[in-house]
């Protein structure tokens, strides 16, 4: 089994670029694709980034995501910061003992 | 559009089982392209995966919870649904269900859409 390990919390101002990080802990991040999920208070989570890069129709283009090899980690990145983007961010994968491994999730403050 | 909707108690006893059940709408849960799945969330903590089922009744279970889960699935009605037996506090949670695209071959697991979720209590 592995773990995905992101940051608690993390806070930007208005228009600024944010990204949130999410490392995976044995196995390589790149055999098995990472989901982003946000979820706003009171609210069921919803799909940001499917596929480490694929965007959900209705998703801005303000959100983007990546896989870094050489550090293990996926990262979600979202430009152009808007204060209805203050939500908690879950990161999610797989293998193959494991159907699905969420991260602690990151809590993100645009100030 | 595909919706799923949570139902069940909002209260449950300790050492009671927690019953939940999942109503798919918009789509059949008979798809074999997909799973169905259940998720938690304590409050003012993570998700947690709890496990998820074929529309055939194979299941998966996370092994932290395996011993007192079981997911069922009832095609007739569009419904799966879960039994988490001998519950304590630490159980109470919002409960979601949500699709789950799973391609083991490709490397995809996918949860999307999700409940709107349902608040479990465990208290005598």
């Amino acid at each position: 089994n592995f773990m995905l390990t992101q940051p608690h919390s993390v806070s930007e101002s208005p228009g600024k670029t944010v990204t949130i990080s999410c490392t995976r802990s044995s196995g390589s991040i790149a055999s098995n694709y990472v989901q982003w999920y946000q979820q706003r208070p009171g609210s069921a989570p919803t799909t940001v980034i499917y596929e480490d890069n694929q965007r959900p129709s209705g998703v801005p283009d303000r959100f983007s995501g990546s896989i870094d090899s050489s550090s293990n980690s996926a990262s979600l990145t979202i430009s152009g910061l808007k204060t209805e983007d203050e939500a908690d961010y879950y990161c999610q994968s797989y293998d193959s003992s494991n159907p699905v491994v969420f991260g602690g999730g990151t809590k993100l403050t645009v100030l | 559009q595909l919706q799923l909707q949570e139902s069940g108690p909002g209260l449950v006893k300790p050492s009671e089982t927690l019953s939940l059940t999942c109503t798919v709408s918009g789509g059949s849960i008979s798809s074999s392209s997909y799973y169905w799945g259940w998720i938690r969330q304590p409050p003012g903590k993570g998700l947690e995966w709890i496990g998820s089922i074929y529309y055939s009744g194979s299941t998966y279970y996370n092994p932290s919870l395996k011993s007192r889960v079981t997911i069922s699935v009832d095609t007739s009605k569009n419904q799966f649904s879960l039994k988490l037996s001998s519950v304590t506090a630490a159980d109470t949670a919002v409960y979601y269900c949500a699709r789950l695209i799973w391609a083991a071959g490709t490397g995809l697991s996918w949860f999307d859409p999700w409940g709107q979720g349902t608040l479990v209590t465990v208290s005598s």
